[in-house]
């Protein structure tokens, strides 16, 4: 695997269910971010880990739950979610905050 | 609070026509900018960036961009379209912090 990698790629689920999802950058960055992407609007950064610590938590409701247990992995713990949070989520890592950040594919989640 | 424009959601041009996606950013100090690149289903692929270097920044699929410090605008062209250029293309300005804007869909008319 290259690059960033999210996992799964579509997700259907219930407003009472808990999921997670779950990206991996394979290229030697130390920070990660997820993105939520809906559609006619812009993308909008929800959080920033850099160093394994939360910098960035950008007015996130806490029905979202990230969790970044080294620099190589990211989730974002779901539960409790509402039918406006379906989007594209997306995760994207860089080497640095200052520096270009690559994104991942993104995972297509859609609440029922 | 920065923001980023980009002019028109939607442009269509014919294939071998020029490209060109328009984008003013708002910043008080010199920015990071930059262009991605987002095809159906897939995550966003960075085009280019400008870093306070040259004005004029070249990028992936011939794809290349002018900082105007005076017009506030970092706008995407491409000489000549090609089908597979056919995407949503999103402006974004800041570092840490990248705020996007809305987007532009490019379509490609045979």
């Amino acid at each position: 695997e290259t690059g960033v990698t999210q996992t799964p790629r579509h997700l259907v689920m219930g407003m009472t269910n808990k999921k997670s999802l779950k990206c991996e950058q394979h290229l030697g960055h130390n920070a990660m971010y997820w993105y939520k992407q809906s559609a006619k609007k812009p993308l909008e950064l929800m959080f920033v880990y850099s160093l394994e610590e939360r910098v960035e938590n950008n007015s996130v409701p806490s029905r979202f739950s990230p969790e970044c247990p080294n620099s190589s992995h990211l989730f974002l713990h779901l539960h409790t979610l509402q039918p406006e949070d379906s989007a594209l989520y997306l995760c994207a890592s860089s080497q640095g905050t200052q520096e270009t950040q690559y994104f991942g594919p993104g995972t297509r989640l859609l609440v029922l | 609070a920065q923001s980023v424009t980009q002019l028109g959601s939607h442009v269509s041009v014919s294939e071998g026509a020029l490209v060109l996606l328009r984008c003013n950013y708002s910043s008080s100090v010199p920015p990071y900018l930059f262009w991605y690149v987002q095809y159906p289903n897939q995550g966003l692929q960075l085009l280019l960036k400008y870093t306070s270097a040259a004005t004029l920044v070249k990028g992936i699929n011939g794809f290349e961009a002018e900082f105007k410090k005076s017009e506030t605008s970092f706008h995407l062209t491409k000489p000549s379209a090609h089908m597979r250029d056919a995407a949503e293309y999103f402006c974004a300005q800041g570092a840490q912090k990248l705020v996007f804007g809305q987007g532009t869909r490019l379509t490609i008319n045979p």
